[in-house]
């Protein structure tokens, strides 16, 4: 089956823009949890989503936000873009209440560049 | 108290050799340890996990041993390869949020 398919896979962005990032689970995922790779701080959580709630999240400020539509795809966005933004970010699904469980899949991410 | 340390931060072993990466963790409510292999340009990938009530797991020439008492995991990858050359990230979850808490990476080099 297919897997998790983030878009897009690069990205470069300005400061002070926002940006879009989008995640689609796989077929039958209810939840979507995304999380920012860079190699200071490594692999940090941001939020987790199932059936269009946030479940968690993370300890980022409030210009990180996301949601989950029916479908579960999630987007996420983050406005007023800083060079500090400039990561990996990576969408993982799951099984509703497998949250790093086996059925914990992660997409192959987008990479953001801020300039 | 969420943390998780991980080391060395890199690994060079010989093709054949054993690689062993360590995680460390504060938290008692943590109570499942997977451990996930990221190639460049990919997501990670789960690779093997464990549960506190078991020391040890294997799974082909991979095997976590898992020591509750010290609050230790290891991940031990025998007979290494050239193609296990990757980053692995040991991970932990549990505690209020249930969301996975990372080890820092630990990039490994198979030499041929």
């Amino acid at each position: 089956k297919a897997g998790v398919t983030q878009t897009p896979r690069y990205l470069i962005k300005t400061r002070g823009q926002q940006v879009t990032l989008s995640c689609s689970p796989i077929s039958g995922h209810r939840s979507v949890s995304w999380y920012q790779q860079t190699p200071g701080q490594g692999l940090q959580f941001l939020f987790e989503y199932f059936s269009e709630t946030q479940r968690n999240k993370g300890n980022f400020p409030g210009r990180f936000s996301g949601r989950q539509f029916s479908n579960s795809r999630s987007e996420m966005n983050v406005s007023t873009l800083e060079l500090g933004d400039s990561a990996l970010y990576l969408c993982a699904s799951s099984l509703a209440g497998s949250v790093g469980g086996h059925g914990y899949t992660f997409g192959s991410g987008t990479r953001l560049t801020v300039v | 108290q969420q943390q998780v340390k991980q080391s060395p931060q890199s690994l060079i072993v010989q093709k054949g050799g054993i690689s062993i990466i360590n995680c460390a963790y504060e938290n008692t409510a943590f109570d499942y340890f997977p451990w996930y292999q990221q190639f460049p340009g990919k997501g990670p990938a789960l690779l093997i996990a464990i549960r506190p009530d078991v020391s040890e797991k294997k799974e082909g020439r991979f095997t976590i041993s898992f020591n509750k008492s010290a609050k230790q995991f290891s991940l031990h990858i025998m007979d290494s390869q050239p193609g296990d050359s990757a980053t692995y990230f040991c991970a932990a979850r549990g505690g209020s949020a249930r969301q996975l808490t990372f080890g820092s990476g630990t990039q490994l080099t198979v030499l041929p």
